[in-house]
């Protein structure tokens, strides 16, 4: 099945400074790729997601890079502000098989005011 | 449009107690989906329902069971509870097929196993 792993696990900026967020999977299958953002005893909120024949999407100051030879993708969020402190998700989904999201372990962002 | 709605949003069950949690999905979703989060980790699939039939599942063990009704609601059955157990239950809808299959997560419902 689907593994997919995050790196890292804690991530600690400066307000202003941009923060990246990497994960690989291992099932060549995939092709969907989703970033959550979950905050403290809320549910998860999909904030960017891309599929396999995109390289790269953006949106205002969140973007994801997808290398599909390698098999890893990024989030990059620049100028990160105090409200972006949360824990965020990355997770793959085929759209074969098992159809579910496997998600990575997570990485808490802290952005120190 | 109405969001995912899961109930309840907490419970505490003994070892050996059964749990039933429920959902109901957004408003136009087919497909539910549930989901284990245990502190400190990433949801883990447990299964997926679609049309009142299981299409897929996760590794959990037979005494997770669900259900889904005609309305695309959905129940979450966990017997013979153990303290492994204890985590957040979350459920998401979906409609099978959107070109990506985007999931809504539900607030969860928290349970802890004492």
């Amino acid at each position: 099945g689907e593994n997919v792993e995050q790196h890292p696990s804690t991530l600690s900026v400066q307000e202003g400074d941009s923060a990246v967020i990497k994960c690989t999977y291992s099932d060549s299958a995939s092709n969907y790729f989703p970033w959550y953002k979950q905050e403290l005893g809320k549910r998860p909120q999909l904030i960017i997601d891309i599929r396999s024949n995109v390289g790269e999407k953006k949106d205002q100051r969140i973007a994801v890079t997808l290398n599909k030879t390698a098999k890893h993708f990024s989030l990059h969020i620049t100028e990160t502000q105090p409200e972006d402190s949360a824990v965020y998700f990355c997770a793959a989904k085929a759209d074969t098989g098992r159809r579910a999201l496997t998600f990575g372990s997570g990485t808490r962002l802290q952005v120190q005011p | 449009e109405t969001g995912v709605t899961q109930s309840p949003t907490h419970l505490i069950k003994t070892r050996g107690q059964q749990v039933t949690l429920r959902c109901s999905s957004q408003s136009g979703h087919n497909t539910v989906s549930w989901y284990q989060q245990a502190l400190g980790q990433g949801p883990q699939f447990i299964f997926q329902y679609y049309r009142e039939e299981e299409n897929g599942r996760g590794n959990f063990p037979p005494r997770f069971s669900g259900l889904q009704f005609p309305n695309y609601s959905s129940e979450l059955n966990v017997n013979a509870l153990e303290l492994d157990d204890s985590a957040l239950y979350l459920c998401a809808s979906s409609y099978m097929g959107s070109s990506t299959g985007e999931l809504f997560f539900g607030e969860g419902s928290r349970l802890t196993v004492l």
